[in-house]
């Protein structure tokens, strides 16, 4: 089954740092989204992206975060100033289409650790 | 938006069914009904998802309500490697992102 794949697997980094999280979504997929979880917490939404443009996004989701589709395969959030809170899993997920019925493949998560 | 109502554990012997419950008392005509589960911390995976039929996969059943206010996903044979948080999520508008609650925490032992 096709799978989502996301690079590095684990990511330390300093505080005030710049993070890029990189992700593949599955080929035929028009609809990606990040997603975090900090431990011990829920699955919380990040941001939606089609067509070149964020579709939606949380309160999370302030300036200091940005996501791009550089090229025809990678989906990347970036962190540009890293605090410790930001220490979290965070799942890339892409769907077919967006619709009511539609579902996500999740990626295997990069776990950032900010120090 | 419809919230969902989840037991926040649940305990099943290998082998036997595990039937987790969700209430979604608020739910629109055209929402519908997902699972989807996390084997410790593992991305999100998908299970099945309904709008107001039963639906079976490889996976599990879902068996939502005649009046569509709750709903069981069931597993017909717990295996240990079922042992995940288990979410019910009732979908939103066509175009707004799928939002995660707490889950229950399905433990299944030997």
């Amino acid at each position: 089954e096709p799978e989502v794949t996301q690079t590095p697997s684990h990511q330390v980094t300093q505080m005030g740092q710049e993070v890029i999280l990189r992700c593949v979504p599955i080929s035929n997929h028009l609809y990606f989204y990040w997603y975090r979880q900090i431990l011990g917490q829920k699955v919380e939404f990040l941001v939606s992206f089609y067509n070149n443009e964020i579709s939606e996004k949380s309160e999370i989701f302030d300036d200091q975060f940005s996501v791009e589709r550089p090229d025809g395969s990678n989906f990347t959030l970036k962190i540009r100033s890293t605090k410790l809170e930001d220490s979290a899993m965070y799942f890339c997920a892409s769907s077919e289409r967006q619709r009511t019925n539609e579902k996500l493949f999740f990626g295997s998560g990069t776990q950032l650790s900010v120090l | 938006d419809a919230k969902t109502t989840q037991p926040p554990s649940m305990d099943c012997a290998e082998g036997r069914a595990a039937n987790l419950p969700c209430n979604h008392s608020t739910i629109s005509g055209n929402e519908y009904v997902y699972w989807y589960r996390q084997i410790h911390s593992q991305g999100p995976q998908y299970i099945i998802h309904g709008l107001k039929n039963n639906e079976t996969n490889e996976m599990a059943s879902l068996i939502i309500t005649e009046d569509r206010k709750s709903s069981t996903l069931i597993l017909p044979h717990a295996t240990l490697r079922d042992t995940a948080v288990y979410y019910c999520i009732v979908s939103r508008q066509a175009g707004t992102a799928l939002i995660f609650g707490k889950g229950t925490t399905l433990s299944v032992s030997s």
